[in-house]
């Protein structure tokens, strides 16, 4: 079973600050997303990393993907309240096919 | 409308009801997807169609029966549910069942499901 950790499991900052949210495995995944979620709504995907060591960039979002294929992390620069949700990796497995493993999430909170 | 949609979005129900979940995507998808949402737990993945055709079934309990009748349209049908199914349930649509960006998730807003 292939498994995503994700740290911290909640995190609240204030507006302006930067961070950095992990997603690990032991496992290689082909590739990656990250999809945030607000209050009453389904997951919205951010990005897709393919390759290992890709960076991605999304305004103030910086997404990175391991060398190895195991392991990502969100960065976000002077994060603001709109920033606020629940932050989700899936991994897509080498040989899933249509499964993919989601993390537990990240739950930010940006207070203004 | 727009991208996926989900009906009702609460349900209340006792456990010796019938209520089905209704998911609609207008994205023009070929697979669709049925996830649990509980709090604390990873997104668990239900049900994946492809094509109207059941192609994951993860070990879900027999009183979850999802029906796909066409590539837009997927439903879950709920029967002698327990309180531990309380839960949000996603449907999702991606554009195929394959790696990478085919299977890219593009969400419902989900169905908030109490169950008495």
């Amino acid at each position: 079973t292939q498994l995503l950790e994700q740290s911290p499991q909640f995190l609240s900052i204030q507006e302006g600050e930067n961070l950095t949210v992990y997603c690990n495995s032991s496992s290689v995944f082909s590739s990656l997303q990250w999809y945030r979620q607000e209050p009453g709504e389904g997951p919205v995907l951010l990005v897709t990393v393919v390759t290992g060591g890709e960076v991605k960039k999304l305004k103030r979002l910086t997404f990175q993907f391991g060398d190895a294929r195991k392991d990502s992390s969100l960065h976000i620069t002077a994060a603001q309240p709109g920033d606020t949700g629940l932050y989700l990796c899936a991994g897509d497995g080498e040989t899933s096919g249509s499964r993919l493993t989601f993390g537990e999430g990240t739950q930010l909170t940006v207070n203004p | 409308e727009t991208g996926v949609t989900q009906t009702p979005r609460h349900l209340v129900m006792g456990m010796t009801n019938k209520k089905s979940l209704k998911c609609e995507q207008h994205l023009g998808h070929n697979a669709m997807y049925w996830y649990k949402q509980s709090a604390k737990k990873p997104l668990e993945l239900m049900f994946v169609y492809s094509l109207e055709e059941r192609v994951e079934n993860n070990s879900v309990p027999s009183r979850f029966s999802p029906e796909c009748p066409n590539s837009s349209h997927l439903f879950l049908h709920l029967h002698t549910l327990q309180p531990e199914d309380s839960a949000l349930y996603l449907c999702a649509s991606s554009q195929d069942v394959g790696q990478g960006a085919y299977n890219e998730q593009f969400f419902g807003p989900g169905t908030r499901l109490t169950v008495l």
